[in-house]
C-alpha cells in the first residue's frame, strides 16, 4: 500500500545534540512538508520542497535543515541550536505543488529532550 | 486578520446532535479547501474537500461560500466517534510557492 512513513515514532534527545528524523514516501508525490504541532497548537511550518534539491524555509525553519535528494525522502534535522524542539513533528506530501489535492501526512514523531 | 480562521470550541453536543463548524479565509484568490479530522496526538487525516457546489459524504456535508469567504462542515447525527479537532485548510494560489493554510481546529466532544 502506498504511504508516507516517519520513523522513529518516538525519539529522546539529550541536550546539545542533533537528531534526523526520517520521512519516506512511495505516492509518487511532488511536494513535502515539514510541520511542528505542540499542545493545544496549530500545525507550523517548518520547511517544504516542491522538487528534488530544492526547498524553501516556511514559518519557523530556524534551528533545523533538511534535504531533498531523492524525490521519496525528506528528512529533517533538529540541530542544538533549536532552542526548544520538544513536539510532534508531522512530515506530509502532495501531489502537485500547488496544494489542490490536499496533504497526506504521516503518523508523527513525538521528540522531547531530555 | 490571519489568513485562515476557526472558532477553537470546545462544541460539547449530545449524541445524535447536529453541529456546525464554519471556517474563513482571507485571500480571495484562493482555489482549494479541505476539511481534515484529527485525534488526539494522531495525525490529521483528509476528512473531505470541499467543492464550489457543496459536496456530501454520509453524515457530513461541506458547502463554500464564496462571497463571504468561508467554507462550513456539518455534521449530523453526531456520533462519540466524531469526537476530534477539526482542522480547515485552504491554499493560498500565490504563483509558485502555493501551499496550504492551516486554521488551528475546532475541538468536538460529542457525549453520550
Amino acid at each position: 500500500d502506498g504511504g508516507i512513513t516517519q520513523s522513529p515514532k518516538y525519539l529522546f534527545r539529550k541536550e546539545g545534540q542533533n537528531v534526523t528524523l526520517s520521512c519516506e514516501q512511495n505516492l509518487n508525490h511532488d511536494a513535502m512538508y515539514w510541520y511542528r504541532q505542540d499542545p493545544g497548537q496549530g500545525l507550523r511550518l517548518i520547511y517544504y520542497s516542491q522538487i528534488v534539491n530544492d526547498f524553501q524555509k516556511g514559518d519557523i525553519a530556524e534551528g533545523y535543515s533538511v534535504s531533498r535528494e531523492k524525490k521519496e525522502s525528506f528528512p529533517l534535522t533538529v540541530t542544538s541550536a533549536q532552542k526548544n524542539p520538544t513536539a510532534f513533528y508531522l512530515c506530509a506530501s502532495s501531489f502537485r505543488t500547488t496544494g489542490d489535492y490536499g496533504y497526506t501526512f504521516g503518523s508523527g514523531t513525538r521528540l522531547t529532550v531530555v | 486578520r490571519k489568513e485562515v480562521e476557526q472558532d477553537p470550541g470546545p462544541f460539547n453536543v449530545p449524541e445524535g446532535a447536529t453541529v456546525a463548524f464554519n471556517c474563513t479565509y482571507s485571500n480571495s484568490a484562493s482555489q482549494s479547501f479541505f476539511w481534515y479530522r484529527q485525534d488526539c496526538r494522531k495525525e490529521p487525516k483528509l476528512l473531505m474537500s470541499v467543492y464550489s457546489s457543496g459536496n456530501e459524504d454520509g453524515r457530513f456535508t461541506a458547502q463554500l461560500n464564496r462571497a463571504s469567504q468561508y467554507i462550513s462542515l456539518l455534521i449530523r447525527d453526531s456520533k462519540l466517534s466524531d469526537s476530534a479537532t477539526y482542522l480547515c485548510a485552504v491554499n493560498t494560489n500565490a504563483g509558485n510557492n502555493r501551499k496550504l493554510i492551516w486554521g488551528l481546529g475546532t475541538s468536538l466532544a460529542v457525549n453520550p
